[in-house]
């Protein structure tokens, strides 16, 4: 039964480029979160997303951040343009649908992003 | 607005001391509380869900316990180990249950 995959665990761009980051939720569970540690800072939610559509998208950084979560496969965190300032450990957690949700989140390992 | 405090910041202890990590939260209309632990480079793992009409939770050496009128809650981890070395966050929802607003963090060092 595996858990939140996030992948890359690791992940280094320049100035500049783009940075794609993947999440599978656990089996079964069809919401997904995405959160932004920066580096002494604490978590801070980004993004809430089920089966293509965004939830709420209020922690989103206005450019350059977007979401999506599709019919099929991983949801993606893309950042386009990365600056030196989006250096974090990015998290992805996950819950069950409604009906099922005791309001607990799974979380992955993270994917760190370097930004050169 | 709701704000999540953890002190004490860090926390050191000898093994086999009892661990008392505080959380306080501004906002008394909570869904639940969760607490997570997260080691260095690593994600975060579940511990306990309190939900709000819970006063505590335990699971082995943790309990957890939640004063919703004071806005509080405490982590106990009983006879600690080294292996229990992490930083310990608590983490309520706002207006949703997946949009959590987490403290700071406790981080424990655990001697042998």
């Amino acid at each position: 039964n595996a858990g939140v995959m996030q992948n890359p665990r690791h992940l280094v761009r320049r100035r500049g480029q783009e940075a794609r980051l993947r999440c599978s939720p656990m089996k079964g569970h069809s919401h997904v979160y995405w959160y932004r540690q920066l580096p002494e800072e604490g978590l801070k939610f980004m993004v809430y997303l089920q089966k293509e559509n965004i939830i709420d998208e209020s922690g989103m950084p206005k450019e350059r951040f977007s979401a999506e979560f599709p019919k099929e496969g991983p949801s993606i965190l893309r950042i386009q343009q990365v600056v030196r300032g989006d250096s974090a450990a990015y998290f992805c957690a996950s819950s069950p649908p409604a009906g099922r949700n005791t309001g607990e989140l799974f979380f992955g390992e993270g994917s760190r992003l370097t930004v050169l | 607005k709701q704000e999540v405090t953890q002190i004490p910041a860090a926390l050191s202890v000898p093994e086999g001391e009892n661990l008392v990590l505080n959380c306080s939260f501004t906002d008394s209309a909570i869904y639940n509380l969760q607490w997570f632990r997260q080691d260095p480079g690593k994600g975060l793992t579940s511990l306990l869900l309190i939900q709000s009409s819970q006063r505590e939770q335990t699971s082995g050496r943790l309990n957890a316990s939640l004063d919703k009128s004071s806005g509080r809650s405490t982590l106990y981890i009983a006879a600690s180990q080294p292996g229990d070395s992490a930083t310990y966050l608590c983490a309520v929802p706002t207006d949703s249950w997946g949009k959590l607003q987490f403290g700071a963090g406790t981080q424990v060092v655990v001697t042998p």
